[in-house]
């Protein structure tokens, strides 16, 4: 799998935007960029993904580069509730017979978000 | 259920014991993840299963880790002649239905091997 970079760690105040950046020079045609968050002493959640159109959801934006070497994951207004572990994820999908798989997820580092009230 | 179960939450065993941990994934995911994260570490894959069969063995770290799945549903990693080394919390996901490629997690099983 592709690799990703991310910062080790960044802060913000409740209700201010949040920015997490993740660099991902040598991703594939093929790759989707997923985030994932982990809370403290809980399993990883899903956030958002895309491929190459920057997207929208209730939890969070998502905004790919025009090379898609890059992405930054965006929370309009950060609450303390997204203090958390933040992962940026490539990953390939495989068309066959039998349909589209998915596979594994390779998790990083990510990214520890910090949320001061 | 609504979310993916994952029993016992807490384990603790004495080195050389055999562990079974189980996962009930979402009703209808055909596929079903084991992942461990070790303190301090991130997140490591250890199997992947679409349906009964696994196509991804990789990262089962030894022969002491083997794992099945019945039915298309349950599943159980089974570590035998556990070692301190497999203290870790062990995740299980699934995944399915018409958003196939998000996985669900679990909220882990954490064992302690003393």
């Amino acid at each position: 799998d592709a690799k990703t970079t991310q910062p080790n760690s960044m802060e913000s105040n409740e209700e201010e935007p949040v920015h997490l950046p993740c660099n991902h020079s040598t991703i594939s045609g093929t790759d989707y960029i997923h985030w994932y968050r982990q809370l403290p002493s809980q399993g990883p959640e899903y956030v958002i993904h895309g491929l190459t159109s920057n997207v929208n959801n209730r939890m969070a934006s998502l905004a790919i580069a025009e090379d898609r070497k890059s992405s930054t994951l965006i929370l309009h207004r950060a609450t303390l509730r997204d203090a958390a572990v933040y992962y940026c994820i490539l990953r390939a999908s495989t068309f066959n017979a039998g349909g589209t798989s998915y596979g594994k997820l390779t998790f990083g580092q990510g990214t520890i978000l910090t949320v001061h009230p | 259920g609504a979310g993916v179960s994952q029993s016992p939450s807490n384990k603790v065993t004495e080195k050389g014991k055999d562990v079974e941990l189980r996962c009930d994934p979402i009703s209808g995911h055909t596929a079903l993840y084991w992942y461990r994260q070790s303190l301090g570490q991130g997140l490591e894959f250890l199997i992947y299963f679409q349906g009964n069969s696994a196509p991804d063995k990789s990262g089962l770290p030894s022969d002491r880790f083997s794992a099945e799945r019945t039915g298309g549903s349950v599943s159980t990693l089974t570590i035998q002649r556990t070692q301190q080394e497999d203290s870790a919390v062990y995740l299980c996901a699934s995944s399915g239905g018409l958003a196939e490629d998000i996985q669900y997690f679990g909220a882990g099983t954490r064992l302690s091997v003393l």
